[in-house]
């Protein structure tokens, strides 16, 4: 089945250090991947949506130029969180769109296993 | 806008009890709609898909519906254990997936 890899699955770092993630399909092309944010006991909330060779989509009140998103081939897509805050401490979880055969129109998303950033 | 609500919360039962969880959505216009397993830190198992033409779907245990005209879906487990305690989470694609709050599961032994 469709994997999707994350990496890391947690870093630590400094205040006002940035921190790239990773996030690969391992096994299919991705022409789409979305990337969430989940703060503790709270659910997934869609940050921005990915598109290979454009710039990314960003939902209303996600900062752009601190969520940077490139998603330069079909296989991998990255966010970078720049001068991160301690407020930027999240779990941040990708997934890609794989095409499910004869089922024209509806996509299947296959989620990575997250990464927990901890900013100190 | 699509809003995503999950009910109960939170839920405790015995070893052994079935139970239903619920799931609505307010907009139908979807393409499917996704139950989601998540253990605390971890991220997502995918356990049922219900493509929007279909009224349900079964995996050992676990059986999910779906209603679109009415905006509903439930997921039934049968005969719960302390492993399947995890937070359940349900999510509607249209053109984004959107995610609903959860359910926090504790299955007692």
């Amino acid at each position: 089945g469709a994997v999707v890899s994350q990496h890391p699955s947690w870093v630590i770092c400094k205040s006002g250090t940035s921190v790239k993630i990773e996030c690969r399909s391992l096994d299919f092309q991705a022409t789409t991947m979305f990337w969430y944010r989940q703060f503790p006991k709270q659910s997934l909330m869609l940050m921005a949506t990915s598109n290979e060779g454009s710039k990314a989509t960003y939902e209303q009140g996600v900062e752009k130029d601190k969520f940077l998103i490139n998603h330069a081939s079909l296989t991998l897509s990255t966010l970078t969180v720049t001068s991160a805050h301690p407020e930027d401490s999240s779990f941040y979880i990708c997934s890609a769109r794989d095409r499910v055969p004869g089922y024209s129109g509806a996509n299947v998303l296959t989620f990575g296993a997250g990464s927990r950033l901890t900013v100190l | 806008k699509q809003e995503v609500t999950q009910i109960p919360a939170a839920l405790s039962v015995p070893e052994g009890e079935n139970l239903v969880l619920n799931c609505s959505f307010t907009d139908s216009a979807i393409y499917n709609l996704q139950w989601f397993r998540q253990d605390p830190g971890k991220g997502l198992t995918s356990l049922l898909l219900i493509q929007s033409s279909q009224r349900e779907q079964t995996s050992g245990r676990l059986n999910a519906s779906l209603d679109k005209s009415s905006g509903r879906s439930t997921l039934y487990i049968a005969a719960s254990q302390p492993g399947d305690s995890a937070t359940y989470l349900c999510a509607v694609q249209g053109g984004k997936l959107i995610f609903g709050q959860g359910t926090e599961l504790s299955v007692k032994p």
